[in-house]
């Protein structure tokens, strides 16, 4: 079955600075990428998702990239701020079933 | 719109007790999910459904823990008899029926086994 992977686990970046999660996964007919944001004891929120017919998303500081040949997409966080700092989370969907990643935690140093 | 309702949010028990936990979707969302988050983790799918069918129910410990989702619409989650390692929020999801769909969560239910 469908597996995904994230990296890195914690991700500790100074405010301001640009910060980057991968995730790959293993089956190549997944065809819908959602990544949420996770503030602490808060439920999981969408942020933003691409859907394999493209390459590359973006919404004010943040954006994905999909590399569907290498099986990887990638979120980007422009000018991170403290309202930043929460879990993310990765997906991937196949047959209409969202297979998660285990999570980074991302804390914004000031 | 009205947002996924769970309840209890809160729910302590003792192992080998039962306890059941209820979600309502948001109107007209096909597709409900119940994942376990276990602190530190990332959300874990126990079943799916499409309407009032299951569509993956692979993870979910059958020999005690049971789910439905009576006429499609609201769903409960049994756990019968409870053990310590079931300690976790557990979060109900709902979405729409296509491929494309954006899973919105409930608040969830912290599940203490004592």
């Amino acid at each position: 079955g469908e597996n995904v992977e994230q990296h890195p686990s914690t991700l500790s970046v100074q405010e301001g600075d640009s910060a980057v999660i991968k995730c790959t996964y293993s089956d190549s007919a997944s065809n819908y990428f959602p990544w949420y944001k996770q503030e602490l004891g808060k439920r999981p929120q969408l942020i933003i998702d691409i859907r394999s017919n493209v390459g590359e998303k973006k919404d004010q500081r943040i954006a994905v990239t999909l590399n569907k040949t290498a099986k990887h997409f990638s979120l980007h966080i422009t000018e991170t701020q403290p309202e930043d700092s929460a879990v993310y989370f990765c997906a991937a969907s196949i047959n209409y079933q969202l297979i998660w990643g285990a999570g980074t935690k991302l804390i914004i140093k000031p | 719109e009205a947002g996924v309702a769970q309840s209890p949010r809160y729910k302590i028990i003792e192992k080998r007790q039962s306890v059941a936990f209820w979600c309502n979707p948001i109107s007209g969302h096909a597709t409900l999910y119940w994942y376990q988050q276990i602190l530190g983790q990332g959300p874990k799918l126990l079943i799916q459904f499409q309407n009032n069918g299951v569509v993956d129910d692979s993870q979910l410990p059958k020999d005690r823990f049971s789910a439905e989702r009576l006429k499609g619409v609201d769903s409960t989650l049994k756990i019968q008899p409870a053990k310590l390692e079931d300690s976790a929020v557990y979060l109900c999801a709902s979405g729409g029926s296509g491929v494309f769909t954006e899973a919105f969560f409930g608040q969830g239910t912290r599940l203490t086994v004592v």
